[in-house]
């Protein structure tokens, strides 16, 4: 069961701005903890796409962006391309789940 | 570069036991955790436990507490999981990561299948 919640599909037309929200509580992103993200395309494994709350890893077109604020993070991603269409979660660490790490339910991005 | 490489498929029967194996290279590997995560068809992420392949520390996901099993070789660079009494629903692919905070590289997944 995710303790972190994603809407299930966003979509967009190429070239559009998009917006992945990802909400947790008091025990998981409100407590301070990093918010990472994932993409993960059809057949793949996951990748390391934003960590840190808003640090890309080398190589991560700087079209993907992160953000953090209270109990919430975003994951935005501008300039909307066909390659992008994909699964995306985010990810931190829990305190009531004796040392947990926890993933969001996950969102599908449609290219229009 | 850094790699996790993980075992081959499985087809396991119900009740039976699976260890899925991960060796990593391109960097010291007791320097760093190694988490587990597994997807189920359809599904998201869900994350089953973590080791420190530095001192063996393990945490492991409650729902998985009582019949996981994660080891590490540090003279191979292998981490190991192991998971006991099978059901269908554990039908789905498992990853290992190279785990921090976030988890910044994973194996290619090993896909295990439950089925009489």
């Amino acid at each position: 069961q995710s303790v972190l919640t994603q809407p299930p599909s966003v979509s967009g037309a190429p070239g559009q701005r998009v917006t992945i929200s990802c909400t947790g509580s008091s025990s998981n992103i409100g407590a301070g903890y990093d918010v990472h993200w994932y993409q993960q395309l059809p057949g793949t494994a996951p990748k390391l796409l934003i960590y840190a709350n808003n640090n890309r890893p080398s190589g991560v077109p700087d079209r993907f962006s992160g953000s953090k604020s209270g109990t919430s993070a975003s994951l935005a991603i501008t300039g909307l391309q066909a390659e992008d269409e994909a699964d995306y979660y985010c990810q931190s660490y829990d305190s009531s789940l004796s040392g947990s790490y926890v993933f969001g339910t996950g969102t599908k991005v449609v290219v229009l | 570069q850094v790699q996790l490489v993980q075992s081959g498929t499985e087809v396991k029967k119900p009740g039976a036991s699976v260890k899925v194996s991960c060796k990593v290279s391109g960097y010291t590997f007791n320097t760093y955790g190694i988490g587990w995560v597994r997807q189920a068809p359809g599904q998201g992420l869900q994350w089953m436990g973590w080791i420190s392949a530095h001192n063996g520390a393990i945490s492991y996901a409650q729902e998985f507490q009582d019949r996981v099993t994660m080891t590490t070789d540090t003279s191979t660079s292998t981490a190991y999981m192991e998971l006991r009494s099978l059901a269908s629903d554990d039908t789905a692919v498992y990853y290992c990561a190279r785990a921090t905070a976030d988890f910044d590289h994973w194996g290619q997944g090993t896909l295990v299948t439950v089925s009489s």
